[in-house]
């Protein structure tokens, strides 16, 4: 039972449009969201999050924006660059303790 | 600065054989430490926890075990590796009230 999901595997986007990426979640105890970046051979690196009391925060070109009510979230980037490929990951936490990721979408940034 | 360090990098070892994997946190006390497996189309799976020297908590039941011998130090250990095991581990650490992981550089397992 996938409690977080994310159902592209894959985008691909502009250099200088926006990508969207979207996650699902199921469990609504989870109260803390977070979106990591991969390459490969690495491990994932934090990227921004979000309070579920939030709807929506904002790190420079990235924003994350959170439906509580639909168990939806997604982030943005804009504007979008090449060296934004990577995987992404989007997970979810309750309490602050375990944290359940999704499958990951991969972004292509196409110059 | 906290940092994380695992390993090895890569490894290559027959059906059958044991597995050990370290990961080691300098720079913060008393973190929560966690092992996670990237499968394709999976994702991160959580596999182990820690909240302290000795506390491990498994979350799927396979062929793995994680143990905790001090503050800072975690290990990842099979007795018999099978094929199944094959996959990208990944130690991670919290620091409580803040959920943001860090994660290692982690290791590819490669049973044959």
């Amino acid at each position: 039972d996938q409690q977080v999901k994310q159902n592209s595997p894959s985008l691909s986007v502009q250099e200088g449009r926006i990508s969207i990426l979207n996650c699902d979640y199921t469990n609504s105890m989870f109260d803390y969201f977070l979106w990591y970046k991969k390459y490969p051979a690495e491990g994932p690196t934090f990227l921004i999050s979000i309070s579920s009391i939030k709807d929506k925060n904002e790190d420079g070109r990235f924003t994350v924006f959170l439906n509580k009510r639909a168990k939806h979230l997604s982030l943005h980037i804009v504007p979008s660059q090449p060296g934004d490929s990577a995987v992404y990951f989007c997970a979810a936490s309750s309490g602050g303790f375990k944290t359940i990721f999704g499958a990951g979408t991969r972004l292509f940034v196409k110059a | 600065s906290q940092t994380i360090h695992q390993w090895p990098a890569t490894l290559v070892q027959p059906v059958g054989s044991p597995l050990s994997l370290e990961c080691t946190v300098e720079g913060t006390s008393n973190p929560n430490l966690y092992w996670y497996r990237q499968a394709a189309g999976r994702g991160l799976q959580l596999l182990f926890y820690s909240v302290g020297i000795g506390q491990i908590s498994s979350e799927v039941p396979q062929n793995l075990s994680a143990s905790r011998p001090q503050d800072r130090q975690f290990i990842l250990s099979s007795k018999k590796l099978l094929l199944s095991d094959s996959g990208f581990y990944l130690c991670a650490w919290t620091r409580p009230p803040n959920t943001e992981a860090f994660f290692g550089q982690g290791t590819r397992l490669t049973v044959v």
